[in-house]
């Protein structure tokens, strides 16, 4: 029973399209993050929702929105894929504001062509 | 400003020696501390985080980390390292108040048989 789950794993795609990844937690959690680690393994943060409300939105392109239909479920949609979208997107959920810290997706390569 | 960093990029050390990753940071208020694991292909796993309390901690599969303050650094510690513990590793930090954590660049440890 995955705790932090993301669909899909790998996602291959040409550039100029549009995708989503999906994200689902069953922990619980209040909040839940989207953070893209690149090819030299850097994470970086780029969203975190809280309980359904945006409250960190780091310098990223706006061809990438985040939507929480539920403080289980955060979305990623990505209009316009770039070569230099290609990365692995990691999903996290925490509560207490990540005190006890995160619990992590297994990740989505996604590889633009 | 705020920052983590991991001087070792790659460490290899051979099956039953003991290993000491590095983790110094920057922050301006008390620091929550962290380290995760992440096996090639996997999410990031937690290993252990101090927030609070007593300056060594000990997590999961044998790992401890201790809080230096006064030299700002959260080192991990294992004294007999398996063959599976190679990983990257990442050290990050955070603080009350705030969901955003900054994670350092990692340390690929190779485990010699």
């Amino acid at each position: 029973d995955t705790a932090v789950s993301q669909t899909p794993k790998y996602l291959v795609t040409q550039m100029g399209n549009d995708k989503s990844i999906k994200c689902e937690q069953n922990l619980g959690h209040d909040t839940m993050y989207w953070y893209k680690q690149d090819s030299k393994k850097f994470l970086k943060i780029m969203f975190s929702y809280n309980n359904k409300e945006l409250i960190i939105n780091e310098t990223v392109p706006n061809r990438f929105s985040p939507k929480s239909p539920d403080k289980a479920h955060l979305n990623l949609h990505i209009n316009s894929l770039e070569l230099g979208d290609s990365a692995v997107y990691f999903c996290a959920s925490s509560q207490d504001q990540g005190v006890y810290g995160y619990t992590f997706g297994s990740g989505t390569r996604l590889t633009v062509v | 400003a705020q920052s983590v960093t991991q001087p070792d990029i790659h460490i290899t050390v051979s099956e039953g020696a003991s290993l000491e990753l590095r983790c110094n940071y920057s922050y301006g208020a008390t620091p929550y501390l962290f380290w995760y694991v992440q096996s090639p292909g996997q999410g990031l796993q937690l290993l252990l985080k101090y927030f609070s309390g007593d300056t060594l901690v000990q997590g999961i599969k044998g790992f401890e980390a201790e809080f230096k303050r006064s030299q700002s650094s959260f080192n991990l510690r294992k004294p007999s390292v398996h063959w599976s513990d190679a990983a990257e590793y990442f050290c990050a930090v955070g603080g009350s108040g705030t969901y955003k954590y900054i994670f350092g660049t990692g340390t690929r440890l190779k485990v010699l048989a």
